[in-house]
């Protein structure tokens, strides 16, 4: 079965505690994206990674990290200094230009 | 700096009759423009999608139109059923970078 897959689905965290989010594929793409999902706001980009060991920033990078050492592996570390942390965040890849993007099933980020 | 709007937070039909989804864009440098459907907690699902070298693309029940003039879309669903009650979205790629932007999203109601 090719996919995303994202864990956890829930995860609680501490104020001021790092969090890492997972996000593997196994469908051989090699651009993987990190979006951020809040109430009304649609879907937000993160970062974004076109081929492995490279990455760049979209639209709200601050406060997150991400590395990209293997092709299946995009991993989101939400740090301290990311002010608002508690959303839903998505994982996304595609086969590279003009295809479409299949996403992960999400893990919602709750920071008490 | 919103790249990609969807202007109406809401739509409701009625059952059998059409649904007109519409997004407008202001990047000139997307060339590929998708749409998603979404439910609650769960990642988007694609369903359509189409080149900026055309201007229609028909798939059942979904047809997505494209204006470059006016860098204007919309996704048509005829005829509309309850199951399409979700959150669609709206997306465009730029063919510079390969990034993805997305729309705030349209939740669609569809009345029995």
């Amino acid at each position: 079965d090719g996919g995303i897959t994202q864990s956890p689905k829930y995860l609680f965290r501490k104020e001021g505690q790092n969090v890492t989010l997972s996000c593997e594929q196994n469908l051989n793409h090699d651009a993987m994206y990190w979006y951020r999902q809040d109430p009304g706001q649609g879907l937000r980009l993160i970062y974004y990674s076109q081929i492995v060991n490279d990455f760049q920033k979209g639209d709200i990078a601050e406060g997150y990290s991400v590395s990209r050492e293997k092709k299946e592996s995009f991993p989101l570390t939400v740090t301290s200094a990311q002010k608002n942390p508690t959303a839903f965040y998505l994982c996304a890849s595609n086969a590279g230009w003009q295809s479409e993007q299949f996403f992960g099933p999400g893990t919602r980020l709750t920071v008490l | 700096d919103q790249q990609v709007k969807q202007n109406s937070p809401s739509l409701s039909v009625q059952e059998g009759r059409i649904s007109i989804l519409n997004c407008d864009y202001t990047n000139s440098m997307f060339d590929y423009f998708l749409w998603y459907k979404k439910y609650p907690a769960e990642g988007p699902t694609f369903l359509i999608s189409i080149s900026s070298i055309k201007d229609k693309n028909e798939d059942g029940r979904f047809t997505v139109f494209l204006n470059k003039s006016a860098k204007h879309l919309s996704l048509h669903i005829v005829p509309s059923q309850p199951g399409d009650s979700a959150v669609y979205f709206c997306a465009a790629r730029n063919y510079n970078n390969n990034d993805m932007r997305f729309g705030a999203g349209t939740r669609l109601t569809v009345k029995p």
